[in-house]
């Protein structure tokens, strides 16, 4: 049973426009949701974080959104650039820390320049 | 070095063997953990370790998986009568604290079990 789903494994946007990825979550006892990015051959690496009683954290061209009442977050790029073409996985923490992560299967993006 | 280390990139045995995967972490990160990541998948939680001390071991599928970090640093994974189902990537993150919620993780080892 996956407690934290990401249902699309791709998507394409053009450079310069919004890019928008989806997380859906069932465990209502995660207390902080964050993004990791992935370039082939690397390690994940830490994008941005939100806690479970914020609705919205922002950090540069990089913002996201929680509705808990739909247990869904999303993240958006805007402008979307190139070197934004990666995997991107959503995460849930239950310890307010990176212990014992749950993440979601990813999603490929792919920024047509 | 400046991140997380893994070696080795990529490690192929033969089914029943015995493998070990190594981790360095970032110098003084006192948290530890492994997490494996299956084809199509996201990474999986394994084990947590804080300092020596194995914190979260709830992880590891089954007896066949044990890991360690003797002297607080360095840790390795390791592997018993290695089976096809663990063919993956292996990857092991540092923080610096336990209640960090950034992880910096390691290029990760892709293991292959034919």
């Amino acid at each position: 049973d996956q407690q934290v789903k990401q249902n699309s494994p791709s998507l394409s946007v053009q450079e310069g426009r919004i890019s928008i990825l989806n997380c859906d979550y069932t465990n209502s006892m995660f207390d902080y949701f964050l993004w990791y990015k992935k370039y082939p051959a690397e390690g994940p690496t830490f994008l941005i974080s939100i806690s479970s009683i914020k609705d919205k954290n922002e950090d540069g061209r990089f913002t996201v959104f929680l509705n808990k009442s739909a247990k869904h977050l999303s993240l958006h790029i805007v402008p979307s650039q190139p070197g934004d073409s990666a995997v991107y996985f959503c995460a849930a923490s239950l310890f307010g820390s990176a212990r014992q992560l749950t993440f979601g299967s990813g999603t490929q993006l792919t920024v047509l320049p | 070095g400046a991140g997380v280390s893994q070696t080795p990139s990529n490690k192929v045995t033969e089914k029943g063997k015995y493998v070990e995967l190594r981790c360095d972490p970032i110098s003084g990160h006192t948290a530890l953990y492994w997490y494996r990541q299956s084809l199509g998948q996201g990474p999986e939680f394994l084990i947590y370790f804080q300092g020596t001390g194995a914190a979260d071991d709830s992880g590891l599928p089954n007896d066949r998986f044990f890991a360690v970090r003797p002297e607080g640093s360095v840790s390795t994974l390791k592997i018993q009568r290695t089976e096809r189902g663990d063919s993956a990537v292996y990857l092991c993150a540092s923080s610096s604290n336990p209640d960090s919620l950034q992880a910096f993780f390691g290029q990760g080892t892709r293991l292959t079990v034919v």
